[in-house]
Parts: C-alpha cells; structure tokens; sequence
C-alpha cells in the first residue's frame, strides 16, 4: 500500500538553526512527492514538490530531494526564522490517481527568537 | 494563489442533531473536491472525493450514509454529518484541484466540529 511515516515533534528549534524532519514513504510505482505546511488559522500550503527520484524540490530556503533508494524525502533549511514556526507535512501521490494525497502525522516545528 | 474556503470554521452541535460544512474555490473552478478528516496529532485522513455533478467516492471504511457529501457547481462542495455523535468530534478539511494551476491541491482552514 502506500503510506508516509514522518519524524514525530514536536522540534524546538532557536533562531538561525538548522532543520531537519525526516520523512520516509512506502508506495508502489514512482510517486510524487510534496511537503505541506500549515500556520495557525490557515490551510495547507503547497511547500515544495519533486514528481521523479533526484529531484530536489526548494522554496523559501527549504529543500527536499526524492530519494529513490533509501525511499526518503526529508525537509531540510538552513538557517530557521520564527516565521517557519508551522506543521508541516510530508505527502505522497500516486500518478495513476489524480489529486490522490496520502498524509503523514505531521511535524510541530516551533523557532524561538 | 487559489484560496479554497470552508464555512463554518468551527461548530458545536448536540448530539444526534445534523451539521453540514460548506468548502468553496472562491477565484477557480474545481470540477473535483476531496474531504479529509483530522484527528490531533495525526495525519489527515482522506474521507471521499467529490466530483461535480456526480455522486462522490468514499474510502473504505466511510460510512456515505453518515457523511453526506453534495457537489453541486463548480466552486462548492458541501459535507453533511448526519445524527452527529460524540465520536464525529473531530477537525474536517477540505481541498480543491485546480486543473489550471498543474492540478495542485488547495485546501481549506478546516472546520472544527464538536459534538455534545
């Protein structure tokens, strides 16, 4: 089946540090792949994607890249703000199914000033 | 970007009473609609798809009767928990699919449902 197992929180993080949440998947076929983040009060936001193995995905200082062989796509900034304290969530879809999302928990990342 | 609303943001009802939650692409059409459910701290669960002008498709284990899904026009889809109990307690998300922007999701604030 396909499923996303991402690293539990919540992450407690001073500002300028850097970031890691691990997110590892299990899908048949070559899914694509996205992180989503949430800031209170809000909906989903689209963060980053990759659609094929290698690819990184960045935005706003956050990275990702599609890893086929240790079938991971963990989220990675370098130098964290207080305005990236959100959840944020790793996805999967599969192709053959449009819009199709499977969710994983959920990561609380709190950034102290 | 798209913005997909949901109205109400948060609700509280008495048991056996029935709640219906509105999810609306305000500046997109979106032919199909997805429905999720959130316990805390967990993942988002998808509930059913919500097609226009056809009957929506649940995930195993969804009761259709219960959850009452309607997709009427292009820009709204609504999600009616009937003889809601107890256990329905729970954070309700919607999303859109934009066939204009590549097909992505956009997704509602949700709605927080509590029943008495």
């Amino acid at each position: 089946g396909n499923s996303v197992t991402q690293m539990e929180g919540p992450v407690t993080l001073s500002e300028e540090a850097f970031l890691t949440i691990n997110c590892t998947y299990t899908a048949t076929g070559y899914p694509s792949l996205f992180w989503y983040v949430q800031y209170p009060g809000e909906g989903l936001q689209l963060l980053l994607k990759a659609t094929k193995a290698d690819d990184k995905g960045s935005n706003k200082g956050f990275e990702a890249t599609y890893r086929k062989e240790t079938t991971s796509f963990h989220l990675e900034k370098g130098s964290v703000q207080v305005s990236d304290s959100a959840v944020y969530f790793c996805a999967l879809s599969r192709g053959s199914t449009l819009g199709r999302l499977y969710f994983g928990r959920g990561t609380q990342l709190t950034v102290w000033p | 970007g798209a913005v997909v609303s949901q109205h109400p943001s948060w609700v509280i009802c008495k048991s056996g009473t029935s709640v219906k939650i509105e999810c609306r692409s305000l500046d997109f059409q979106a032919t199909t609609m997805f429905w999720y459910r959130q316990f805390p701290k967990q993942s988002l669960m998808l509930m059913a798809t919500s097609n226009e002008g056809s009957k929506a498709t649940y995930e195993q284990g969804v009761e259709k009767d219960k959850f009452l899904i309607n997709h009427a026009s292009l820009t709204l889809s609504t999600l009616t928990v009937t003889s809601a109990h107890p256990e329905d307690s729970s954070f309700y998300i919607c999303s859109a699919l934009s066939g204009r922007a590549n097909n992505e999701q956009f997704f509602g604030p949700g709605t927080r449902l509590t029943v008495l």
